[in-house]
């Protein structure tokens, strides 16, 4: 298994549709998860950190699952400017400063 | 506010010459970090500095890169007898801890002859 495995996308959905990325990492002692976007040609940017709990931010949702070592983000009434890279991004255990970049899945949000 | 800075954005340079980028992390930030992004690829990590520590040199790809920071505060890549191979977005990123998200500059893109 790959150290964090995305949905190869790309994702091509219209205005106001929901979507949700997928992520799988292989390194149970994993402590900190994250999801980045990253527009064309820019640097990535925080999107969410996340939380065994779950959170949301406005229309954006995140969920892990550390049975399954599964991460995922759903983006609900996506809009135009929400079309980027979207990166999972995984840190090792508990010390281990690397974070490990999936490959990132393309979303383009048509209107 | 402030966010990390690098320097140049842009650079161009002939194959066999050396080239030094440099990066200001945000201020308080104890942590740094420099990736390198190919073309279409994902993020390769290359080297980690946190505070006064011996850095984490392990995702250098060859002796002909190097990194230096002086204590919490500026730092430099320097790449000697540049190849074709090496051009890509050279990232930097700090973080207030190890643990605590990084956040990134806008990257310098390199480009060799």
């Amino acid at each position: 298994r790959k150290e964090v495995e995305q949905d190869p996308g790309p994702f091509n959905v219209p205005e106001g549709a929901t979507v949700a990325f997928n992520c799988t990492y292989s390194n149970s002692a994993s402590q900190s998860f994250f999801w980045y976007r990253q527009d064309c040609r820019k640097e990535p940017k925080l999107l969410m950190s996340v939380y065994s709990s779950g959170n949301e931010d406005g229309r954006f949702t995140a969920q892990l699952n550390r049975a399954s070592q599964y991460i995922s983000l759903l983006i609900r009434d996506s809009k135009l400017s929400d079309s980027a890279t979207y990166l999972c991004v995984v840190n090792g255990a508990e010390g281990n400063y690397k974070l490990t970049f999936g490959k990132g899945t393309l979303l383009t949000v048509n209107p | 506010g402030a966010g990390v800075s690098q320097s140049p954005s842009n650079k161009v340079t002939e194959k066999g010459k050396d080239v030094e980028l440099r990066c200001d992390p945000i201020s308080g930030h104890t942590a740094l970090y420099w990736y390198r992004q190919r073309l279409g690829q994902g993020l390769e990590f290359l080297i980690y500095f946190q505070g006064n520590s011996a850095p984490d040199k392990s995702g250098l790809p060859s002796d002909r890169f190097s990194a230096e920071r002086t204590g919490e505060s500026v730092s430099t890549l320097t790449i000697q007898r540049t190849q074709q191979e090496d051009s890509a977005v050279y990232l930097c990123a700090s973080s207030i801890t190890w643990d605590q998200p990084q956040h990134f500059g806008d990257g310098t893109r390199l480009s060799i002859l």
